[in-house]
């Protein structure tokens, strides 16, 4: 079946600190790859996908690549800001089926 | 910016009471989902419809999860009777067609508490 794994938190970070946040995922298929972002108290938002192997998604200078040799969606950014903190989840979506979440992981900035 | 509108956000209950949840997903968009979040996990997925048609409720708990969606509009979950375990975040998400090719547009969630 599918499924996603990401790392563990809580990761706390100094600002202007290099991140990653791992996720891995099993799937029956092709699937889409996401991450999302939930900032406290609010919903869900689509930080960047990646729709096929080999595409790199970006956003807000966050970046993921699909590899499907490692079936990894790894999530860097570069230099980390306090605006930053939030929980992140990994997902993945195989066209026409349902979305499924990785468990979060949880990033604190510190300046 | 058109947003999935969502409420209450908060919520308290009682045990055996009953609860309703009510989304307004993004004009035009004729998938809607409904989501679980318990605390420190990722959503998982409640129910899906494509208009007014469930195309999805594999995880709903049928004994006493009901979700509608009659004009293919608006929704609403409701939970009767409410268990402690119920206690978690439902989100509701919202998509111009099914499909992972297709965004995920999330509503800011209602938060239940189960006393």
């Amino acid at each position: 079946g599918n499924s996603v794994t990401q790392m563990e938190g809580p990761v706390t970070l100094s600002e202007e600190a290099f991140l990653t946040i791992n996720c891995t995922y099993t799937a029956t298929g092709y699937p889409s790859l996401f991450w999302y972002v939930q900032y406290p108290g609010e919903g869900l938002q689509l930080l960047l996908k990646a729709t096929k192997a080999d595409d790199k998604g970006s956003n807000k200078g966050f970046e993921a690549t699909y590899r499907k040799e490692t079936t990894s969606f790894h999530l860097e950014k570069g230099s980390v800001q306090v605006s930053d903190s939030a929980v992140y989840f990994c997902a993945l979506s195989e066209a026409g089926n349902q979305f499924y979440f990785g468990t979060g992981t949880s990033l604190t900035v510190i300046p | 910016e058109a947003e999935v509108a969502q409420s209450p956000r908060y919520k308290i209950t009682e045990k055996s009471q009953a609860v309703a949840f009510w989304c307004d997903p993004i004009s035009g968009h004729a998938t809607l989902y409904w989501y679980r979040q318990i605390l420190g996990q990722g959503p998982e997925l409640l129910v899906q419809f494509q208009d007014e048609s469930v195309v999805d409720d594999s995880q709903l708990p049928k004994d006493r999860f009901s979700a509608e969606r009659l004009k293919g509009v608006d929704s609403t979950l409701k939970i009767q009777p409410a268990e402690l375990g119920d206690s978690a975040m439902y989100l509701c998400a919202s998509s111009s067609r099914a499909g992972g090719y297709n965004e995920q547009f999330f509503g800011p969630g209602t938060r239940l508490t189960v006393l």
